[in-house]
């Protein structure tokens, strides 16, 4: 079963507009990490957030917001006045402390923000 | 801080050579190092988990003969592609983890472009 579930496997959006992207997850585990990274083309993966499993609170940086959501195991991210320069395809992942702290990637989410 | 860097950064090579692929950390001693694959469009899938001194864990169906790994001190692995063919041709990325540092959290390095010939 897939641990990380990306519903959204292509997103475009018009610069400017805010943009959701969604992860879900699955886990017994009562403690894990949940994470996003940015990709862009060149392949690199970018840190962007870190958040275990006992701290719900939203978080927001610069034009970047994430809600976590234990009761619907989803942990979305959220683009605000998107531009250019945030198309990338972007990964959610997991981390069980049960599996000794495996990544468990979700397939990604393509985002292109046309100007 | 916590800096992984990879060599090359990309290659090509002919079919039945062999690659091998760097993986360092650069300001931290890594204790555990995780050796990632990445087909065009898709997702990053595991291949092998190696702590510094013993032998790497691979996943399942991934050929260990195939994929050599070998995590010699606690700042560099490597991986080498042995006898690689043109569907070997993929993004490979590593990371690093240290438990000084954080237990859950992998650094990523920069990735590297196998093409075969």
């Amino acid at each position: 079963a897939q641990k990380v579930t990306q519903a959204q496997t292509e997103i475009s959006v018009v610069e400017k507009e805010d943009v959701t992207l969604d992860c879900v997850y699955e886990t017994r585990d009562t403690t894990y990490y949940l994470f996003w990274y940015k990709q862009p083309p060149s392949g690199e993966l970018v840190f962007l957030i870190r958040r275990n499993s006992f701290d719900e609170q939203n978080e927001i940086s610069g034009r970047y917001s994430w809600n976590f959501q234990k009761s619907t195991s989803s942990f979305n991210f959220t683009i605000t006045a998107s531009q250019v320069v945030d198309s990338a395809v972007y990964f959610c992942a997991l981390s069980e402390a049960f599996t000794g702290n495996q990544f468990y990637f979700g397939t990604g989410t393509s985002l292109t923000v046309i100007p | 801080g916590a800096v992984v860097s990879q060599h090359p950064s990309r290659v090509i090579c002919k079919s039945g050579t062999s690659v091998k692929i760097e993986c360092r950390s650069l300001d931290f001693q890594a204790t555990t190092m995780f050796w990632y694959r990445q087909f065009p469009k898709q997702s990053l899938m595991l291949m092998a988990t190696s702590n510094e001194g013993s032998k790497a864990t691979y996943e399942q169906g991934v050929e260990k003969d195939k994929f050599l790994i070998n995590h010699a001190s606690l700042t560099l692995s490597t991986l080498t592609v042995t006898s690689a063919h043109p569907e070997d041709s993929s993004f490979y990325i590593c990371s690093a983890r240290s438990l000084a540092l954080s237990q859950e959290t992998q650094y990523f390095g920069p990735g590297t472009r196998l093409l075969v010939l």
